[in-house]
């Protein structure tokens, strides 16, 4: 069964100081990658997401994340934090149970502050 | 066009009482999702319709748990009678038959037992 890890439950950085969320997966094949992101009283909303092919990918807000598969990861980045990026930020990975189910396993998430 | 939609936002009941979540998907969504999550901890799989298809229960934690779609649009989660650990944010996700991975998630509801 497919796990993820977000190894740090709280983060908080400075406004402008630049971000890296960490997140490892356990997964037998080869993932489908996933960053959401839940800012207070919204849903979720999808940042970016991996499938296949190059291994840096560009979400929105000025995100970014590398799947790493030696070291089984897909680490959140930002090279400029704004206040409006605090929220609550979930890695998760698909995987197909059959036919179109595309169920996905969370981590706990980790909490951003961000100072001014 | 509009989002996943989940009605309430939030709930407040009675341990033992019956509450009914409902959640409409974007439109031509075949696959709609259930999910919840406690604070603190993952946000976990309940099940997948396609249409008013249940293709995965494998979630459910119990048989006071009940999710309807009928005509494949809306769906509803009833608990029924809850308990104090059903307090929870219920998110509902939906997506494109031949699309699955790419779902879109309500805003979710809290509901809080006491």
């Amino acid at each position: 069964a497919q796990s993820v890890t977000q190894p740090d439950i709280h983060i908080t950085v400075s406004e402008g100081a630049s971000l890296e969320l960490r997140c490892n997966y356990s997964y037998g094949a080869t993932p489908y990658l996933f960053w959401y992101v839940q800012s207070p009283g919204q849903g979720l909303q999808l940042l970016l997401k991996y499938f296949s092919g190059d291994t840096l990918v560009q979400g929105i807000k000025g995100f970014e994340a590398e799947f790493k598969r030696s070291q089984s990861s897909f680490n959140l980045r930002k090279p400029s934090v704004h206040w409006s990026d605090a929220a609550e930020y979930f890695c998760a990975v698909g995987a197909s149970s059959g036919g179109s189910n595309y169920k996905l396993t969370f981590g706990k998430g980790t909490l951003l502050t961000v100072n001014p | 066009e509009a989002g996943v939609t989940q009605f309430p936002s939030h709930s407040v009941i009675e341990k033992g009482q019956t509450v009914t979540l409902r959640c409409d998907p974007i439109s031509g969504h075949d696959n709609l999702y259930w999910y919840r999550r406690v604070m603190g901890k993952e946000i976990k799989f309940l099940l997948h319709f396609v249409k008013e298809s249940k293709q995965d229960e494998s979630g459910m934690p119990n048989n006071r748990f009940l999710a309807e779609r009928t005509g494949g649009t809306y769906s509803t989660l009833k608990v029924q009678p809850a308990e104090l650990e059903d307090s929870r944010v219920y998110f509902c996700a939906s997506s494109q038959l031949d699309r699955g991975r790419n779902a879109f998630f309500g805003q979710g509801t809290r509901l809080t037992v006491v």
